[in-house]
């Protein structure tokens, strides 16, 4: 499958903080990308997603930001809460097929 | 929004038996389905997309005789692991996407131990 990949495997920040975390993504004809969120032996949790004719896209406490030049995805997460504490992955959407990166760990202090 | 039943969410067999996992989507019609496999404190790896009605695409190294998927109606698709060894321990989660929603919702996932 295509590569999608992230930039950092390990982000932690203090509670109220906001969170910034980075996706670099390589096939230049995906056009749909999303965010979840993946608690322990859960299954992945959607956050938001983003078309690629969008630069960004705001949920509650969460914004998505895509920037096709450089083929980079980035979720910001406004006054960090310790609930928010998981693994973030992001996805590349093509016609059928979705592909995930690596994943973010997230951990939130108090 | 819409829910992804996933089930067993734990099973544990022994070598050489094969395990069916359920994936069901619940108030929505899922025409199609995907399945990925996960390591631990790794990504999803995409293992096949199934399509009501019609034969799974498999990626590229998974092998579509180990991993049976069926997909025979618009809310259930099932995932067999037959022969299961040691080596095919791991977390498996299913996806569904109805017709006008482009959103990938998640089943919980099925923790898969071979002893």
């Amino acid at each position: 499958g295509e590569s999608v990949g992230l930039h950092l495997p390990t982000l932690s920040v203090q509670e109220g903080d906001n969170s910034i975390i980075n996706c670099a993504y390589s096939n230049s004809a995906s056009d749909y990308f999303i965010w979840y969120k993946q608690e322990s032996g859960k299954g992945p949790q959607f956050i938001i997603d983003i078309r690629s004719n969008m630069d960004k896209r705001q949920g509650q406490r969460v914004t998505v930001l895509l920037n096709k030049t450089v083929k980079h995805l980035s979720l910001q997460i406004a006054a960090t809460q310790p609930g928010d504490s998981a693994v973030y992955f992001c996805a590349e959407g093509t016609g059928n097929q979705f592909y995930f990166g690596t994943g973010t760990s997230l951990t939130v202090i108090p | 929004g819409a829910v992804v039943s996933q089930h067993p969410s734990w099973v544990i067999c022994k070598s050489g038996t094969s395990v069916k996992i359920e994936c069901r989507s619940l108030d929505f019609q899922a025409t199609t389905m995907f399945w990925y496999r996960q390591f631990p404190k790794q990504s999803l790896m995409l293992m096949a997309t199934s399509n009501e009605g019609s034969k799974a695409t498999y990626e590229q190294g998974v092998e579509k005789d180990k991993f049976l998927i069926n997909h025979a109606s618009l809310t259930l698709s099932t995932l067999t692991v037959t022969s299961a060894h040691p080596e095919d321990s791991s977390f498996y989660i299913c996806s569904a996407r109805g017709l006008t929603n482009e959103k990938l919702f998640f089943g919980s996932g099925t923790q898969l131990s071979v002893l």
